[in-house]
């Protein structure tokens, strides 16, 4: 077995502040990624790795900067904080070979 | 582009009774479909996997669902449905060919009322 931590679990910012979310993962898993979750819609890709230093940009990457300098850890950067971004970035990560993805309990990010 | 659709943002039953949740995709190739639950306060958690095969697959936690080519959809049953059930029910569909990403439906928030 194995576990995704996800730090800080809240983070305050205030708006126009840059941001930095951290994700770490002991699976041994080669593709992670970062999605944002709000309230009432689904899970938007942000940006994903499939190995390290690989970066991906997904559906909503604008606004945002990644960084995947060891195949355990994936961070996420918010470069200016607004608040209308307030919401959960969930981390993910899946074995090559593909099958279900493991998700972290999140970090839920308020903006000020 | 691929898509996929949850319309039912919340369902409400009585604890006992069956229930279904339902998805349908939008996707030019052949689908690689999942399930996962989110229970208050947690993260994602999966639930069953479609790859190929067998269009019932049976996933954790008692639940099940079918795949149907015919109306692209991929429901999501149990039976009989627990007050523990109470929890958002995501869709996904895998684009395989693209690091494994994974398209979600906006969700449907269960209440199983014990």
């Amino acid at each position: 077995g194995g576990i995704i931590t996800q730090t800080p679990k809240f983070l305050i910012g205030q708006e126009g502040q840059k941001l930095t979310l951290k994700c770490q993962q002991n699976f041994n898993h080669d593709t992670m990624y970062w999605y944002r979750q709000d309230s009432g819609k689904g899970l938007r890709l942000i940006y994903y790795s499939i190995t390290e230093n690989d970066l991906q940009k997904g559906d909503l990457s604008e606004g945002y900067d990644a960084s995947r300098e060891k195949k355990s850890s994936f961070s996420l950067t918010v470069t200016s904080a607004q608040k209308n971004e307030m919401a959960v970035f969930l981390c993910a990560s899946i074995r090559t070979g593909g099958a279900e993805q493991y998700f972290g309990p999140g970090t839920r990010l308020t903006v000020l | 582009a691929q898509s996929v659709d949850q319309p039912d943002a919340h369902v409400t039953l009585s604890e006992g009774a069956s229930l279904e949740l339902r998805c349908s995709y939008s996707y030019s190739a052949a689908p690689y479909l999942f399930w996962y639950v989110q229970y208050p306060g947690q993260s994602l958690q999966f639930l069953l996997k479609y790859i190929t095969g067998d269009t019932v697959v049976k996933g954790t936690k008692g639940f099940e669902a079918e795949f149907r080519k015919s109306n692209s959809s991929f429901n999501l049953k149990k039976s009989p449905a627990h007050w523990s059930d109470s929890a958002k029910y995501f869709c996904a569909l895998e684009v395989s060919n693209m690091g494994y990403k994974l398209t979600f439906g906006t969700g449907t928030s269960l209440l199983v009322d014990p």
